[in-house]
Order: structure tokens, then C-alpha cells, then sequence
């Protein structure tokens, strides 16, 4: 069975602070995805990132697939109120339509 | 565009009793999903239709039945709803059955079984 740790669980930190996100398998996947999900809302894509060591930036957050596509990072710089949310990693193993999604980083951050 | 719409938004059953939540798509996708998210779990996928006519089962089907009525329409149901139930029920669809495609969700139904 595939699965996705995120660590850590919470965060909270303060504004303009940075922070790094981590999504670990033991598995390789052909892509990754990075969701962010506000409350009472469904998840809406940030990413997908499809090749080992891929760097990609989205404004102040960026996000890296592992050399080896079983793990992935997103870091945040100069973290702000509005990033607050649940962010959600999401894998697929090749030749397959199903997710694989990680248990989910809940953040916080204070003004 | 509504993008995906499911209906009901909020639903309590009594043990036993049966429902089928409804997700409707009106961008053209190939592919429809539905997962249940649970505290501390993320989501997890329940059954999921790579196109028309098609069904597959996901990580957690039991207790669940799908219809994948046309392109647009992708329906759950529950038989006998049981307290383990109780979740956020999300339905997603997305361009055609790959790895890459982007999922876009909807708002989500909220259901408990008491």
C-alpha cells in the first residue's frame, strides 16, 4: 500500500517568518501534486511536479521533487496571514488514476 | 461555469438508512473521483471513473457503490450508512485519466451517521 507522510501535522508561526513543508514515501511516484485547502472548501491545486529533482516556484512558495520522486518539499518565504491552510500533497504512480493523498500540514500563521 | 457541484451539503442519517450523494462536472472531464476526508487522514479515495462507463475501486470502497450515470453525472451511494460513516465527502473530476491532470474539487458533503 502506497502512502504519503507530511510532516509536521501543525504549524503556527509568525508572519514573515519561513517554513518548509516535507511529503515522504517509501514509493515512486510519476508526479506529485500540492494542494492548498481552505475550510469548508474542497482542495485547489498549487503544483504538480513530474520530474526527479524538479524545482518549481510559485511567488513566494517553491517546491521540489526528490531526485529519486518519492518525496517532495514546499517552502515558504516570508510566510503571511494569507497562506493559512491545510496543504495536502498528492501522488500517482505511473499508468494509474489514483491519488495517493498525504495526511495533511495544517497552517497557521499569525499576524 | 459552476465547475463541480455536489448536492447535499450537509446530511445526517440515522444508522441503516441509505442515501446517495450527487456530483455533477460541467467542464467536459474524462475522469470523476470520489474521497472522504477524515481528521488527520487527508483524503482517501473511495471509487473513482477514468471515463464514461467506467468504474474502479479505490483505497476504501467498502460500503459504497457508485454510477457513472453520463459524462457529466458520477453518483455515491451508501446502503446501509454506518457511524464510521460520518466524513466530508469530496467528488473531484479532472481532464482525462493521468497522473498530471489537475483534480478540481468540490465544496464537499458533509455527512453524519448517528
Amino acid at each position: 500500500t502506497q502512502l504519503l507522510e507530511q510532516s509536521p501535522q501543525f504549524l503556527s508561526i509568525q508572519e514573515g517568518e519561513n517554513l518548509t513543508v516535507y511529503c515522504n514515501s517509501s514509493s515512486v511516484f510519476s508526479s506529485l501534486q500540492w494542494y492548498r485547502q481552505e475550510p469548508g472548501e474542497g482542495p485547489v491545486l498549487l503544483v504538480t511536479v513530474v520530474t526527479g529533482g524538479e524545482v518549481k516556484k510559485l511567488k513566494r512558495l517553491t517546491f521540489q521533487f526528490g531526485d529519486a520522486r518519492k518525496d517532495s518539499s514546499l517552502h515558504i518565504t516570508a510566510a503571511q496571514p494569507g497562506d493559512t491552510g491545510l496543504y495536502l500533497c498528492a501522488g500517482a504512480a505511473s499508468g494509474t488514476y489514483k491519488y495517493i493523498f498525504g495526511t495533511g500540514t495544517r497552517l497557521k500563521v499569525l499576524a | 461555469n459552476a465547475g463541480v457541484t455536489q448536492t447535499p451539503k450537509f446530511q445526517v442519517l440515522k444508522t441503516g438508512q441509505s442515501m446517495t450523494l450527487q456530483c455533477a462536472q460541467d467542464m467536459n472531464h474524462n475522469s470523476m473521483y470520489w474521497y472522504r476526508q477524515d481528521p488527520g487522514m487527508g483524503l482517501r479515495l473511495i471509487y473513482y471513473s477514468a471515463s464514461e462507463g467506467t468504474t474502479d475501486k479505490g483505497e476504501v470502497p467498502n460500503g459504497y457503490n457508485v454510477s457513472r450515470l453520463n459524462k457529466r453525472e458520477f453518483s455515491l451511494r451508501l446502503e446501509s450508512a454506518a457511524p464510521s460513516q460520518t466524513s466530508v465527502y469530496f467528488c473531484a473530476s479532472s481532464p482525462r485519466g493521468s497522473s498530471y491532470n489537475e483534480q478540481f474539487f468540490g465544496p464537499g458533503t458533509r455527512l453524519t451517521v448517528l
